[in-house]
């Protein structure tokens, strides 16, 4: 089936640092999803991307969090500075348009703040 | 705002046992609602759906019926095998203005004892 890809699946950086996480959404797909997961918890939503804009973040994406997706390359979440608190794991997800449509979800990328 | 509710943290039955997993959701518009499934390692992947169109989902022996007047969707399978232990997630797709989010209810750790 339609596979999400996220690079790297592990990430340790120092805390202040910036830190980019990359998504091969699934090809032809228009809407583009972040969602932050603490270890045992919720799925979170972060944000959504559509046609090149941010169509609604959540309280979790703190000013530090930024998302692009230049020219159809990879959409990525970018973190600067990190701080301890964003440990986690982020899956980056994709949908062919908004509306009633299945998610497709990446495997994640476990990200360590120390 | 909208919500998701999932009162059973872990489940724990014995292969051939009946699954039932309590899920109710809160909302001011018809909803569209999902049960997600993510396994060890992997992202969440789609396990059935529900819109107010088809008011029941069945996949690979799960079902899921939307109940309006009860604002559940409750998860059931007849027969648990130990391949289906994984974590489930109640999951409320929400639209505004031009937005779509999954909204994730805490999730149930599903373990099937051989």
């Amino acid at each position: 089936g339609p596979k999400v890809l996220q690079i790297p699946s592990h990430q340790i950086i120092d805390m202040g640092q910036m830190v980019t996480l990359n998504c091969d959404p699934v090809s032809n797909h228009l809407y583009f999803y972040w969602y932050k997961q603490i270890l045992g918890q919720q799925m979170e939503f972060l944000v959504n991307f559509y046609n090149g804009k941010v169509m609604e973040k959540s309280k979790l994406f703190k000013d530090q969090f930024s998302v692009e997706r230049p020219d159809g390359s990879y959409f990525t979440l970018k973190i600067q500075p990190t701080a301890l608190e964003d440990s986690a794991v982020y899956f980056c997800a994709s949908s062919p348009d908004r509306g009633e449509k299945e998610v497709f979800f990446g495997k994640g990328t476990r990200l360590t703040v120390v | 705002g909208d919500s998701v509710t999932q009162m059973q943290g872990q489940v724990t039955l014995s292969e051939d046992d009946f699954l039932f997993i309590n899920c109710t959701y809160s909302t001011t518009w018809y909803p569209t609602l999902f049960w997600y499934v993510q396994y060890p390692g992997e992202g969440p992947q789609l396990l059935l759906k529900v819109t107010t169109a088809n008011n029941k989902g069945i996949s690979r022996g799960f079902e899921a019926t939307y109940d309006k007047r009860t604002t559940s969707f409750h998860l059931q399978k007849a027969s648990v095998q130990e391949s289906d232990s994984a974590v489930y997630y109640c999951v409320l797709g929400e639209a505004s203005s031009g937005s779509w989010q999954l909204i994730f209810g805490s999730g149930t750790q599903l373990t099937v004892m051989p």
